[in-house]
């Protein structure tokens, strides 16, 4: 079956430190990945998204790259804010030409950034 | 920007007393999804629809848990009767209904439970 190991958290990093979450994943096929966030007393928001091999998803100076050859798909950002502080999910979706599919998260990381 | 809503944000009641949770999803969503999110659990799902379908209701408790669409504003989930496990929070989100590439789903900001 689908599965997605994310890195433990908590994280706690200071403003402007380099973020990396780690993503790995196990999937029949090309699953499409995503990140979602979740900020306190929200629901989860996409982040970004990349649907084949080597492709690249950006999003609020945020990155993750689809590498198919080690099933990962780790978020990345060069410089991080205190508005970051969020729980990330990692997630995918089978392999589709249809609509929104079932999604199979990650447990979350939780990311606090000080000041 | 158009979200999917649910109501309420927030409910207290007691063991055995009936809970509706209700969701409007995006307006042309056809996949709607109900997660149940815990510290323990993390996101489960509980069950999805396309096109006011039931298309998967494995991650729900039948004996206590239903899921409905009575139209393609609403999607409701009710828990009857209740218990203090059942304490958590529901995420309602929608999907697009567009071929190609898979497209994200939009949750709404949930439902905050609190069994006694």
């Amino acid at each position: 079956g689908n599965s997605v190991t994310q890195m433990e958290g908590p994280v706690t990093l200071s403003e402007e430190a380099f973020l990396t979450i780690n993503c790995t994943y196990t999937a029949t096929g090309y699953p499409s990945l995503f990140w979602y966030v979740q900020y306190p007393g929200e629901g989860l928001q996409l982040l970004l998204k990349a649907t084949k091999a080597d492709d690249k998803g950006s999003n609020k100076g945020f990155e993750a790259t689809y590498r198919k050859e080690t099933t990962s798909f780790h978020l990345e950002k060069g410089s991080v804010q205190v508005s970051d502080s969020a729980v990330y999910f990692c997630a995918l979706s089978p392999i589709s030409s249809g609509s929104a599919r079932q999604l199979t998260f990650g447990s979350g990381t939780q990311l606090t950034v000080l000041p | 920007d158009a979200r999917v809503t649910q109501t309420p944000r927030h409910k207290v009641t007691e063991m055995g007393q009936e809970v509706t949770m209700r969701c409007q999803p995006i307006l042309g969503h056809n996949t709607v999804f109900w997660y149940r999110q815990t510290m323990m659990q993390g996101l489960e799902l509980l069950a999805y629809f396309r096109n006011r379908a039931p298309l998967d209701d494995s991650g729900m408790p039948k004996d206590r848990f239903s899921a409905e669409m009575p139209d393609a504003t609403l999607a409701t989930l009710k828990i009857q009767p209740s218990e203090p496990r059942d304490s958590a929070v529901y995420f309602c989100a929608s999907g697009l209904p567009t071929t190609g590439a898979n497209q994200p789903q939009h949750f709404g900001d949930g439902t905050r439970l609190s069994i006694l």
